[in-house]
C-alpha cells in the first residue's frame, strides 16, 4: 500500500464547475496535510494546507480533512482553464513531506 | 528573495558519466530536501539537510547518489555513474522548519536525461 494515494485522473471538469479531488493516507501518525497544484513543466506550489479535521477554505479553494477515515479532499469551486494541472496531495510525516502521485485536472471551456 | 535557485535547468549525459545538480536554498532556512520527479513513482523525498547536516538519507536509491551541503547556502547532488533510468527532474526545496505547519518551496529543477 502506498503511503499518501490520489487517483491518477484525468479529471474533466467543465467550466464553472466544481472539481473534486481525493487522498488518502496511510499513518494515523501523520500530522498535517497539503495540496500542491503543478503545471507541466513547472514546480509544486502550495494552494492548501490543513491541520485539523473538517473544511478550510481560501477563495474557491476549499480542503477538508477526516483523520478517522484517513481522507483528505480538496474542491475547486467555479473551476476555470487556468486551474488545468495536476494536484499533488502531500502528508507531513515526523517531519518528511510524502507525496501522492497526484490527479491531472482538466478543465474543458 | 530570489526563492530556492537550482542549475542547470537541463542536463543531457550519457550513461557511465558523472552528473552534478546543485541547489541553493532560501537564505535562511534550515531544511534543505532533493526530490526526485518521474511518471512511474512520482516526488520521491531522496535526502534532507537540517543546519547543513543529512538527516535522512532513507530515500537514496542506491550508492551511485551521494549529496552533500558544504554551507548553508549550498547543495549538490551527484550521480556516479549515470543510468538512463536516472532520467527524472530533481527538485530541491527549502524551509524554515519541519513543523508541521512549515512551507515548503520548490526550485524550478533539474530535468535531467541520462542517454
Amino acid at each position: 500500500q502506498k503511503e499518501v494515494e490520489q487517483n491518477s485522473g484525468p479529471l474533466s471538469v467543465p467550466e464553472g464547475a466544481i472539481a473534486s479531488l481525493n487522498c488518502t493516507y496511510s499513518d494515523r501518525g501523520s500530522q498535517s496535510f497539503f495540496w500542491y497544484r503543478q503545471y507541466s513543466g513547472k514546480s509544486p506550489e502550495l494552494i492548501m494546507s490543513i491541520y485539523s479535521n473538517g473544511d478550510q477554505e481560501d477563495g474557491r479553494f476549499t480542503a477538508q480533512l477526516n483523520k478517522a477515515s484517513q481522507y483528505v479532499s480538496l474542491l475547486i469551486r467555479d473551476s476555470q482553464p487556468s486551474d488545468s494541472a495536476t494536484y499533488l496531495c502531500a502528508v507531513n510525516r515526523w517531519g518528511k513531506l510524502q507525496f501522492g502521485a497526484g490527479t491531472q485536472v482538466v478543465v474543458t471551456p | 528573495d530570489a526563492g530556492v535557485i537550482q542549475s542547470p535547468r537541463h542536463e543531457v549525459t550519457e550513461m557511465g558519466q558523472e552528473v552534478t545538480l546543485r541547489c541553493k536554498p532560501i537564505s535562511g532556512h534550515d531544511y534543505l530536501f532533493w526530490y526526485r520527479q518521474t511518471m512511474m513513482r512520482g516526488l520521491e523525498l531522496l535526502i534532507y539537510f537540517n543546519n547543513n547536516v543529512p538527516i535522512d538519507d532513507s530515500g537514496m536509491p542506491e550508492d551511485r547518489f551521494s549529496a552533500k551541503m558544504p554551507n548553508a547556502s549550498f547543495s549538490t547532488l551527484k550521480i556516479q555513474p549515470s543510468e538512463p533510468r536516472d532520467s527524472a527532474v530533481y527538485f530541491c526545496a527549502s524551509s524554515l522548519s519541519t513543523a508541521p505547519n512549515e512551507k515548503l518551496f520548490f526550485g524550478s529543477g533539474t530535468q535531467l536525461s541520462v542517454l
